[in-house]
């Protein structure tokens, strides 16, 4: 089957820890984008890349990183900086075209211990 | 900074009725405009999308009406049904020198009750 997986489905970080989310798409896209959804204020863009060894900073990137060493996986990490990481996390890609429609992942909801 | 405003945030009807779901934004650069349907604890998938150079939009019981002088562009759900309860967002489309992005409405949030 053709799509986006994201693991784990649950994560839990303790204060002072690095946690890493993983987003994997077999649908040949080039672009792949990272959301943060918190109740009441819709997606909001983390982090996104174009191609391959290249990524843009979205409109919350402080306290995050990602990495886009293959087409296939764009992980993020949720650092130590991010004091507020409790969210629901999605991943989406998108084919080349500028109108083509971007496709989500199921989600990752981490959450603080 | 780009923004998509949308409205109302909550929205309840009865079914067969008609949901009707707005959305506003300023730039003038935004130039297509995906709605997308989510429901609790999964990832949005993509409803229907109009191009600015067209004003409406219909695909079976959902309708998107685009006014580009106005800036602003409605989705309608005819016939409303009770699978159709889930958040709903608007969003707005751009091309940067980094690529193309979202900017996404708040969401709204439909109940329609059997």
């Amino acid at each position: 089957d053709g799509g986006i997986t994201q693991s784990p489905k649950y994560l839990f970080r303790k204060e002072g820890q690095n946690v890493t989310l993983s987003c994997e798409q077999n649908l040949n896209h080039d672009a792949m984008y990272w959301y943060r959804q918190d109740p009441g204020q819709g997606l909001r863009l983390i982090y996104y890349s174009q191609i391959v060894n290249d990524f843009q900073k979205g409109d919350i990137a402080e306290g995050y990183s990602v990495s886009r060493e293959k087409k296939e996986s764009f992980p993020l990490t949720v650092t130590s900086a991010q004091k507020n990481p409790t969210a629901f996390y999605l991943c989406a890609s998108r084919a080349g075209g500028p109108r083509e429609t971007q496709y989500f992942g199921p989600g990752t909801r981490l959450l603080v211990l | 900074q780009q923004q998509v405003k949308q409205s109302p945030q909550s929205l309840i009807v009865q079914k067969g009725g008609i949901s009707i779901i707005n959305c506003a934004y300023e730039n003038t650069a935004f130039d297509y405009f995906p709605w997308y349907q989510q429901f609790p604890g999964k990832g949005p998938a993509l409803l229907i999308a109009i191009r600015p150079d067209v004003s409406e939009k219909k695909e079976g019981r959902f309708t998107i009406s685009f006014n580009k002088s106005a800036k602003q562009f409605s989705l309608h759900i005819m016939d409303s049904q009770p699978g159709d309860s889930a958040t709903y967002f608007c969003a707005a489309s751009t091309q940067e020198t980094s690529g193309s992005r979202l900017t996404f409405g708040e969401g709204t949030q439909l109940t329609v009750n059997p």
